[in-house]
């Protein structure tokens, strides 16, 4: 079956400027969840989402949001950009979470440069 | 505080060798611990993962890893390394929820 699905795969912005990005989870997979990749601060957390609900949320300013939609699929949307938001944006989904140890399956990542 | 550590940035093994990257965690209780590989400008690719049960874990790829629990330890192996192996390797704790990754370690297999 198809793995996770992130568009776009790569995009540019400038500063001051918003960016949305998407995913769509492996099927059957209720829990979506999004971590940055930096070179400096390597992968972190941002939040999680399960049934359209954020059940949880990392260390990031308010400028990082999220939403999850009916059939799983989940956006995430930066505004304000700022350089230091460059990096590889992960999606993640699984069925149900950390819960029980299932296993969590990444996308290919979007590459989000900040011009 | 650091929940899992990779102690080597770079591990250099020739083809045919075994691999060894390591990997320790700091977390209480029982564990569940993640091996992830990442080739260049890819995403992460899901390897094994210890829950509990059987303390060697073998997984994709021909890749096993091995939990001590007295050594806090979940080491991941190969008995013959491929150049293909080459990668960025990534150990992963859960806690509070969530994915808490080391820093990564970048094989290097050579022919």
């Amino acid at each position: 079956k198809a793995g996770v699905t992130q568009t776009p795969r790569y995009l540019i912005k400038t500063r001051g400027q918003q960016v949305t990005l998407s995913c769509s989870p492996i099927s059957g997979h209720r829990s979506v969840s999004w971590y940055q990749q930096t070179p400096g601060q390597g992968l972190q957390f941002l939040f999680e989402y399960f049934s359209e609900t954020q059940r949880n949320k990392g260390n990031f300013p308010g400028r990082f949001s999220g939403r999850q939609f009916s059939n799983s699929r989940s956006e995430m949307n930066v505004s304000t950009l700022e350089l230091g938001d460059s990096a590889l944006y992960l999606c993640a989904s699984s069925l149900a979470g950390t819960l029980s140890g299932n296993t969590i399956y990444f996308g290919e990542g979007s590459w989000l440069t900040v011009v | 505080a650091q929940s899992v550590a990779q102690p080597e940035d770079q591990v250099n093994v020739a083809e045919g060798n075994p691999l060894t990257v390591k990997c320790t965690y700091s977390v209480s209780g029982n564990p569940y611990l993640f091996w992830y590989v990442q080739y260049p400008n890819r995403g992460l690719q899901f390897l094994l993962k210890y829950i509990t049960g059987d303390n060697l874990v073998k997984g994709s790829y021909g890749f096993e890893a091995e939990f001590n629990k007295s050594q806090t330890s979940f080491h991941l192996k190969k008995p013959s390394a491929l150049v293909s192996d080459s990668a960025l390797y990534f150990c992963a704790v859960i806690r509070t929820d969530k994915l808490i990754f080391g820093t990564g370690t970048r094989l290097q297999v050579f022919p």
